[in-house]
């Protein structure tokens, strides 16, 4: 089945450490997204790419960093600079047409906490 | 002016009621409004979206208001089910112009209103 492969579901980060999130689509869709979704603020956006080896910082970049050297990968790397990263985030993809909007599809989700 | 505002937080409603989540918008650049939703633990999934040619869309039990004059957008939820559950979220996004386009279809989300039915 087409769709956004999110891992792992559940992750847990030490003091210092940089975590790296995963974000897989085979939807062949050209833009992908990754947001922060915190109670009672909806989604967020961190960053955003809409071509191989192109992204661009979203509403809340500090303390990320993004690739895209593949279409179909996005990973999401949380460094220690990141002083709340207690959070859900969310891959989303969409198909670029370039011409109106298409919708997005989201991954389901990974949990991050600290120990 | 790129925040969408949504209302009510929370909503609790009896079986077969109607509910109503509500959204307003500053940016009159905004030209395509989907609603998102999302069960615990799992991404948004799309349930329905309008742009702002026409006042209203209705796919099943679900229907999107649209007022362009005064920046506003619902969603009526029709014979709610305990299965309608849910946090949702209505976003706001700008379509990109051309292939060059430079709002990429950003999406700006609303805070959520989380609903309860109950049987």
């Amino acid at each position: 089945d087409g769709g956004i492969t999110q891992s792992p579901k559940y992750l847990f980060r030490k003091e210092g450490q940089n975590v790296t999130l995963s974000c897989e689509q085979n939807l062949n869709h050209d833009a992908m997204y990754w947001y922060r979704q915190d109670p009672g603020q909806g989604l967020r956006l961190i960053y955003y790419s809409q071509i191989v080896n192109d992204f661009q910082k979203g509403d809340i970049a500090e303390g990320y960093s993004v690739s895209r050297e593949k279409k179909e990968s996005f990973p999401l790397t949380v460094t220690s600079a990141q002083k709340n990263p207690t959070a859900f985030y969310l891959c989303a993809s969409r198909h670029n047409t370039g011409i109106g909007n298409q919708p997005q599809h989201f991954g389901d989700g990974t949990r991050l906490s600290i120990l | 002016q790129q925040q969408v505002k949504q209302s009510p937080q929370s909503l609790i409603v009896q079986k077969g009621g109607i509910s109503i989540i509500n959204c307003a918008y500053e940016n009159t650049a905004f030209d395509y409004f989907p609603w998102y939703q999302q069960f615990p633990g799992k991404g948004p999934a799309l349930l329905i979206a309008i742009r702002p040619d026409v006042s209203e869309k209705k796919e099943g039990r679900f229907t999107i208001s649209f007022n362009k004059s005064a920046k506003q957008f619902s969603l009526h939820i029709m014979d709610s089910q305990p299965g309608d559950s849910a946090t949702y979220f209505c976003a706001a996004s700008i379509a990109p112009l051309g292939a060059g386009g430079t709002s990429y279809g950003k999406l700006t989300f609303g805070q959520g209103t989380i609903l309860t039915v109950h049987p």
